[in-house]
């Protein structure tokens, strides 16, 4: 049981360049998020998607898009790299919907570098 | 929208010195409460949480935290701390809403323990 898994673990891009970081998870989990974690920010949340088959905007979810591409998996994609997005990501999951929130189960982060 | 407020930015403790670090949110409604511990390098672990019932609530290492409704607080504690207990401390919360379960952290609580 990994778990939550991120790759990549780092990467490096030059601005405008675009890539995908992917996740998944294996603990049959309905909701999945993609946050960013900045020096005293905190956690800003990207996008979640709440159950598979549907997606939203968090707060801070302009440069980026999401694809909930089956239960397990949640990719965030970013277009065209800004420095600004120098960041180190985070994917979690958590079990339910509903009514009650529950805890979230986190990743090992993706850090990345625009240049 | 609901806030996180962590007041402390950086504690730092010799080893056997007891640990409050304080949350306060800012909203009023039902509230899920968590604290998660970063530790150098690594993702974010759930240290304990809040759902109901009992409100001192006890989780892993040693840490307790206890919410008081009526100050919309959530400290957390530690009794006396250890070396290892050295890591970045979020205090986050979400909302018990028909949605998914977004969680809004605090800027977050570095902690130094010396020896």
């Amino acid at each position: 049981n990994a778990g939550v898994t991120q790759t990549p673990k780092f990467q490096v891009l030059k601005t405008g360049q675009s890539m995908t970081l992917q996740c998944a998870q294996d603990m049959n989990h309905n909701s999945m998020y993609w946050y960013r974690q900045d020096p005293g920010m905190g956690l800003r949340l990207i996008y979640y998607s709440a159950s598979e088959g549907t997606t939203d905007k968090g707060e801070v979810p302009n440069g980026y898009n999401v694809s909930r591409l089956n239960k397990r998996e949640f990719s965030l994609r970013l277009e065209s790299a800004a420095p600004s997005q120098t960041s180190v990501y985070f994917c979690a999951s958590s079990p339910g919907q509903g009514a009650l929130g529950y805890e979230q189960y986190f990743g090992p982060g993706t850090r990345l570098t625009v240049t | 929208a609901q806030s996180v407020s962590q007041h402390n930015h950086h504690v730092i403790l010799s080893e056997a010195a007891s640990l409050e670090l304080g949350c306060n949110y800012s909203y009023g409604g039902t509230v899920n409460l968590f604290w998660y511990v970063q530790y150098p390098g690594q993702h974010l672990q759930l240290l304990l949480k809040y759902f109901s019932g009992d409100p001192l609530v006890k989780g892993i290492k040693g840490f307790e935290a206890e919410f008081i409704k009526s100050k919309f607080s959530f400290n957390l504690r530690k009794p006396s701390v250890q070396w290892s207990d050295t890591a970045e401390y979020f205090c986050a919360v979400n909302l018990r809403t028909g949605t998914a379960s977004k969680l809004t952290f605090g800027t977050g609580t570095r902690l130094q323990v010396t020896l």
